[in-house]
């Protein structure tokens, strides 16, 4: 079946440094890929998506490029905030899951000023 | 509405009672999902609904646990007989289209219940 696997842990991390959150997955078929944002005491959001192999996924300066060949979609910024603390999930769909969503687990990023 | 609506934001209850959540997607919506956020299992599938219909009934934890659809619109999720397990943060979800697996799926803000 899919699934979706997330680095283990928090990340805690200085302002203005550079963030990389793992994710790796296992899909039946063709997945899209997606990464939802959950800030604090709010919904999930999707931050950003990609469709297809080698598509890169961007948005409010992160982004994650879908590798079919390593089934990953790492996410990454160059330059966090400290309004970028915040609960990250990895996410796939796909047409032989009802386009469901299998999540990973998530990580919290902490910046720290 | 401009999003998925969820009611009630919070929600007490006592062991052993029935609780009814409630779900309003985004206008237009075919696609509607049930989801819990619990601390320790992250983000699990319950229930999906492709109009009035539940193709995938999959992810309910037990028979306590059921949901509809009514007009293609709102859904109501329901657990009776509450346990102090079933305490977590119900998410009810909408897409727009079925068969494309890259359309967003759409998040309210989600119910929490707490049962005492």
């Amino acid at each position: 079946g899919n699934s979706v696997t997330q680095m283990e842990g928090p990340v805690t991390l200085s302002e203005e440094a550079f963030l990389t959150i793992n994710c790796t997955y296992t899909a039946t078929g063709y997945p899209s890929l997606f990464w939802y944002v959950q800030y604090p005491g709010e919904g999930l959001q999707l931050l950003l998506k990609a469709t297809k192999a080698d598509d890169k996924g961007s948005n409010k300066g992160f982004e994650a490029t879908y590798r079919k060949e390593t089934t990953s979609f790492h996410l990454e910024k160059g330059s966090v905030q400290v309004s970028d603390s915040a609960v990250y999930f990895c996410a796939l769909s796909s047409y032989y899951g009802n386009n469901r969503l299998a999540f990973g687990k998530g990580n919290q990023v902490v910046v720290i000023p | 509405g401009a999003g998925v609506s969820q009611s009630p934001s919070n929600k007490v209850t006592e062991k052993g009672k029935d609780v009814e959540l409630r779900c309003d997607p985004i206008s237009g919506h075919t696609a509607l999902y049930w989801y819990r956020q619990s601390l320790g299992q992250g983000l699990e599938f319950l229930i999906y609904f492709q109009g009035n219909s539940a193709p995938d009934k999959s992810g309910l934890p037990s028979d306590r646990f059921s949901a509809e659809r009514t007009g293609g619109s709102v859904s109501t999720l329901t657990i009776q007989r509450t346990q102090q397990e079933d305490s977590a943060v119900y998410l009810c979800a909408s897409s727009n289209r079925q068969g494309a697996s890259g359309n967003t799926i759409y998040f309210g803000e989600g119910s929490w219940l707490t049962v005492v």
